[in-house]
């Protein structure tokens, strides 16, 4: 039973934006949204994490609907090395229960 | 900081045999992860350590694998016997025990088993 829904795949122009969209209508008020990313053959990377409000940091955004039912994850300026298998999960964020359920994500493709 | 330290990077080895995974986590971490990747199953977590204690193993196919953490540098994942279907990446992940809780992966271990 997935928590989350994202699209399997996207592209984007290279210097562009990347908007990455993930829905998670069942989300808890405990609940944090967080994505992560693998770059082929690699192991996955964190990216940016929140819970309520849009967060910002050197590597991307995250805007979260006020209903906390959807979210977006905005890559400024997408560059060739962003091409990657992004994933959005959903997962408590104190004590012991912070396990990571990695769905099958969005695989992203920046274009030249 | 050298990251989450892996090896082998690839194994081969045949049905039957035994394999053992080994895992040094960063420095200062208390949770260790270990998951598995293929094409049809995607990533999965099989284990989990907090301060060195296994939290949740519910994830371990079954016991043929089985996973310890003497201490807090160092981890293994063992699987005996071996059969093709454990053929997958194995990743393990360190994490701190505050925020904001992201999890450091290593390199991962390319495991085939003919």
């Amino acid at each position: 039973d997935a928590k989350t829904t994202q699209p399997t795949s996207m592209d984007c122009a290279e210097g562009r934006a990347a908007n990455l969209p993930c829905n998670h209508s069942t989300i808890s008020g405990n609940e944090y949204v967080y994505w992560y990313r693998q770059i082929h053959s690699q192991g996955p990377q964190y990216i940016i994490h929140g819970l309520k409000n849009n967060e910002t940091n050197e590597m991307a955004s995250l805007i979260i609907t006020e209903d906390r039912k959807s979210s977006t994850l905005i890559l400024p300026h997408a560059t060739l090395r962003d091409t990657a298998v992004y994933y959005c999960i959903v997962t408590i964020s104190s004590g012991s229960a912070r396990q990571l359920t990695f769905g099958s994500g969005t695989q992203l493709t920046v274009l030249p | 900081d050298a990251g989450v330290i892996q090896s082998p990077r690839h194994e081969v080895t045949e049905m039957g045999q035994e394999v053992t995974l080994r895992c040094k986590p960063i420095s200062g971490h208390n949770s260790l992860f270990w998951y598995r990747q293929t094409m049809m199953r995607g990533l999965e977590l099989l284990i989990y350590f907090n301060n060195n204690v296994p939290i949740d193993d519910s994830g371990m196919p079954e016991d043929r694998f089985s996973a310890k953490m003497p201490n807090a540098s160092f981890s293994t994942l063992k699987i005996q016997p071996s059969e093709p279907r454990d053929s997958a990446v194995y990743f393990c992940a360190s994490s701190p025990d505050r925020g904001p809780y992201e999890q450091y992966f290593g390199p991962g271990t390319r495991l085939t088993v003919t």
